[in-house]
Order: structure tokens, then sequence, then C-alpha cells
């Protein structure tokens, strides 16, 4: 079925480094948003994505949404132990009749 | 303003049993949407209910059920409970429009055994 798939699954980096993680739907997408969710807790909203080719950035965090609306990424420079946790992309796929669909994740572990 | 609150925190069920799990939304959102985390299917959709109506369902069998209350507050039931429903069952609010960002609860991590 239609899906959203994030890799990697595991993105181990050493404290300073960049962490980019990637996010593909399968079908075009009406906006793409990005959750973290710290361990032990709950997602928590990030940003959303909506006109093609859009770029936004939070601090050291640097979001893309791809031309064809189909794909996303997340980038973080110099990684710090806070941005420890796990990234979601979600989009509406099917227009949000299956409500929103969560890509598996990437669980970002920091080394000191 | 008051974020997502769910109740209970925990949960320990028998195979069998039901359980009803409830949430109460930020003030002034109507929309409030269940998903169910598990570590090997990650977050996935149950339903969502917008003004006492069910507006969407995820692919779950008929023993997950929901309702919405008046002041928009929710409670989700499973019936003749699984081990395989052992997950986080998580609770978001959002505002009218469909597309906006889910405000998530911390959470029912239900244990069945």
């Amino acid at each position: 079925g239609q899906q959203v798939m994030q890799i990697p699954q595991y993105q181990h980096v050493q404290e300073g480094e960049d962490f980019t993680t990637y996010c593909n739907s399968s079908t075009t997408l009406s906006n793409i948003q990005w959750y973290k969710q710290r361990p032990g807790g709950h997602p928590v909203f990030l940003i959303q994505l909506v006109k093609s080719g859009e770029v936004k950035k939070q601090k050291r965090l640097t979001f893309q949404f791809g031309e064809a609306k189909k794909n996303s990424s997340l980038h973080i420079t110099a990684t710090q132990t806070t941005d420890v946790g796990t990234y979601f992309c979600a989009g509406p796929i099917g227009g949000g009749a299956d409500g929103l669909t969560f890509g598996k994740g990437t669980h970002l572990i920091i080394q000191p | 303003k008051a974020g997502v609150t769910q109740t209970p925190r925990y949960l320990i069920k028998t195979r069998g049993q039901q359980v009803t799990l409830s949430c109460s939304p930020i003030s002034g959102h109507r929309s409030v949407s269940w998903y169910q985390q598990t570590p090997g299917q990650g977050l996935q959709f149950l339903f969502e209910y917008f003004s006492e109506t069910q507006r969407n369902k995820g692919n779950f069998p008929g023993r997950f059920s929901g309702r919405q209350f008046s002041n928009s507050r929710s409670e989700m039931n499973v019936s003749t409970l699984e081990l395989g429903d052992s997950a986080l069952y998580l609770c978001a609010s959002s505002s009218t429009d469909p597309n906006s960002p889910l405000h998530f609860g911390n959470g029912t991590r239900l244990t069945v055994t």
C-alpha cells in the first residue's frame, strides 16, 4: 500500500558531526511534517513543509521538500547530545483519509 | 494552554479483557486522532474524530473502537485483548484544518499478559 519510507533506520554520530535523514513517499504529498521523539517521550511537532522545493531552517536544523513533493530531508549541523531521539516524517497519504502516515523514523544516537 | 492529557499512563491487562483509554485535547482543538506505536510497526493510525464523528479510520480490527464527546474529549476501547495489542497508545489533537500539525499526549503504555 501507499507508504512513507525513511532511511537510515539508525544513525550513530560523534557529537559535533552532521546528521541527515531522508524521507520518501510513494505518492505526491500536499505537505510533509517532521516530528521528534525523545527516548521515553512522545512525538513533538518540528515543522511543516508545503511548497515544492521548500527549504526551512530552525537553528541547526534544515528541512527540505523535494521538487516533486514526494521526498524530504532533515539535516542537523554539528549535532549535540540534546539532538538524541527519533526523527519521523509524516504525510497525508491518500489525502489524509488514513490520517497522517508516519515513516518508521530514524534513531539518532550521539556518542560524546 | 494545557497540553494533551492521556490517562492512565500505564496499564496492565490480561488476554481477553477489555480496556478504555482516555484523552483530553488541547482547549479549542476539535480533532482527536489515535495512534498505536510499537517497535516493529512504528506509529500506526487508528482513527480520527472530529465534532463527535469518526472522520477517518485506519486498518485495525473492529475490536478497536473510539468515540468523542461534545467537549472534544475522546476515548478508545479495545475489546478481547491480545498479546499483540501491547503498545504505546498515543492520542493527538489538532485544529480544524485536516493538515494542521498533531499535538501528542504522553501516551498510555498498555501491556497485555
